[in-house]
């Protein structure tokens, strides 16, 4: 069965580096996100992504954050000047098409800022 | 934007019991729920969802039920075993017509064998 999957796993970085977290959607998949959970709390919302652009972004996604998709199949999440607070699990999921409505999610990333 | 509440916090029932988990959402326009099973170190797994045109869907063990008019659904577990142990979350909708999700803040079930 297809699957959404994510790299690196875990993710170490100092403050105020860069980093870039990936994301393979399932191939036929049109609309793409990104949601990060921070330890013991609920999943949040970040962005959205459909036909190369943001369709839609939460408070979370400021200034530090950006994604792209550069080739045909991955599907990055950049912070530009990591924080603390940034430490979370980060998850990408995927959606078919505006017929369904059943997002796919990733195994996720773990971002460590020390 | 919707907001979504669950509970219980945390659920512990014996093997073979059934298990209950409710949320209630606040933007009567929502019409798909679904609801996700996190294993530890996992990424959240669709169990089961249901849209707005129907009150109940049932997957073997699993059953979601909805009521429209009060803004809740339940996720119902019956003859649990020791594999259903993890965090369950519901979710809905961010905003009418968008596919965003806002989740509930998770139950952590588990189950006593």
């Amino acid at each position: 069965e297809p699957e959404v999957t994510q790299t690196p796993s875990h993710q170490v970085t100092q403050m105020g580096q860069e980093v870039i977290l990936r994301c393979v959607p399932i191939s036929n998949h049109l609309y793409f996100y990104w949601y990060r959970q921070i330890l013991g709390q609920k999943v949040e919302f970040l962005v959205s992504f459909y036909n190369n652009e943001i369709s839609e972004k939460s408070e979370i996604f400021d200034d530090q954050f950006s994604v792209e998709r550069p080739d045909g199949s991955n599907f990055t999440l950049k912070i530009r000047s990591t924080k603390l607070e940034d430490s979370a699990m980060y998850f990408c999921a995927s959606l078919q098409d505006t017929h369904t409505d059943t997002q796919y999610f990733g195994p996720g990333t773990r971002l460590t800022v020390l | 934007g919707e907001n979504v509440e669950q509970h219980p916090s945390t659920l512990s029932v014996q093997e073979g019991d059934s298990a209950v988990i409710k949320c209630t959402y606040s933007d009567s326009a929502s019409n798909y729920f679904p609801w996700y099973k996190q294993e530890l170190g996992k990424g959240p797994q669709l169990i089961i969802d249901i849209r707005s045109n129907v009150g109940e869907k049932k997957d073997q063990r699993i059953a979601v039920t909805l009521n429209k008019t009060a803004k809740h659904f339940s996720l119902h577990i019956t003859e649990t075993q020791p594999e259903d142990s993890a965090v369950y979350f519901c979710a809905a909708p961010k905003d009418t017509g968008r596919r965003a999700l806002t989740f509930g803040s998770g139950t952590r079930l588990q189950v006593q064998p």
